[in-house]
């Protein structure tokens, strides 16, 4: 099966930190994305990466960057949080070509 | 452009009665379509997908759904609900416009079951 391990359940950060979610994946996928769930707003995509050191904006790119330095790796970083990024963060994995992605088990940040 | 709709933002059925969750979208490209499960405190599940074979698809815990092009539609249905079946459901839709895999999620679909 394949496993999409995001490195924490909850946060709690301060408005100006900054942060980084983790997600590790180990099934060799080449694609990794990052959305942010909201309520009434469903998913949407903050950034995504085709490969290793290549990635691509999403839908609400602002306020985030990603890094993804190894494949099984890809990393979001708020550089300076504020509340409006009190979310939900779901982390995804695909393999390239294909149309199934698999979903980690999310990070509720709460940013006071 | 490439978008999906759910058209209710919550739907309430008996345990036993049918489930019918709605979903419309729209692709200038052949589409390929998802519908996941999202339990409480739990990540997304995929139930079901359509990607250009058989249109009417079955999914994992008795769930369906049919693609139909004509209507730009890709309802979810399922006979009898069951109280486990009690979630957030969003549709998915994903296709290659703009030269890469684009993928949308609807806004979801709260389902409650009561016994």
């Amino acid at each position: 099966d394949v496993k999409v391990t995001q490195s924490s359940r909850y946060l709690v950060k301060r408005t100006g930190e900054k942060v980084f979610l983790e997600c590790v994946q180990d099934m060799d996928h080449e694609n990794m994305f990052w959305y942010r769930q909201d309520p009434g707003l469903g998913l949407r995509l903050i950034y995504f990466s085709y490969d290793v050191k290549m990635k691509e904006k999403g839908d609400i790119p602002e306020g985030y960057s990603v890094s993804r330095e190894k494949k099984e790796r890809f990393s979001l970083i708020l550089e300076s949080a504020s509340t409006n990024q009190t979310s939900m963060y779901l982390c995804a994995s695909r393999i390239q070509g294909g149309t199934e992605a698999f979903f980690g088990q999310g990070t509720r940040l709460t940013v006071v | 452009a490439q978008s999906v709709t759910q058209l209710d933002s919550h739907v309430s059925v008996s345990e036993g009665t049918p489930v019918l969750l709605r979903c419309n979208y729209s692709s200038s490209y052949s589409p390929s379509l998802f519908w996941y499960v999202q339990h409480p405190n739990k990540g997304l599940q995929l139930l079901l997908k359509y990607t250009s074979a058989a249109t009417l698809v079955k999914g994992i815990n008795g769930f369906e759904a049919e693609f139909k092009k004509s209507e730009t539609s890709f309802h979810l249905t399922k006979p009898s609900a069951h109280m486990s079946d009690a979630a957030e459901y969003f549709c998915v839709v994903s296709d290659r416009g703009g030269g890469y895999q684009k993928v949308t999620f609807g806004t979801g679909t709260k389902l409650q079951v009561i016994p």
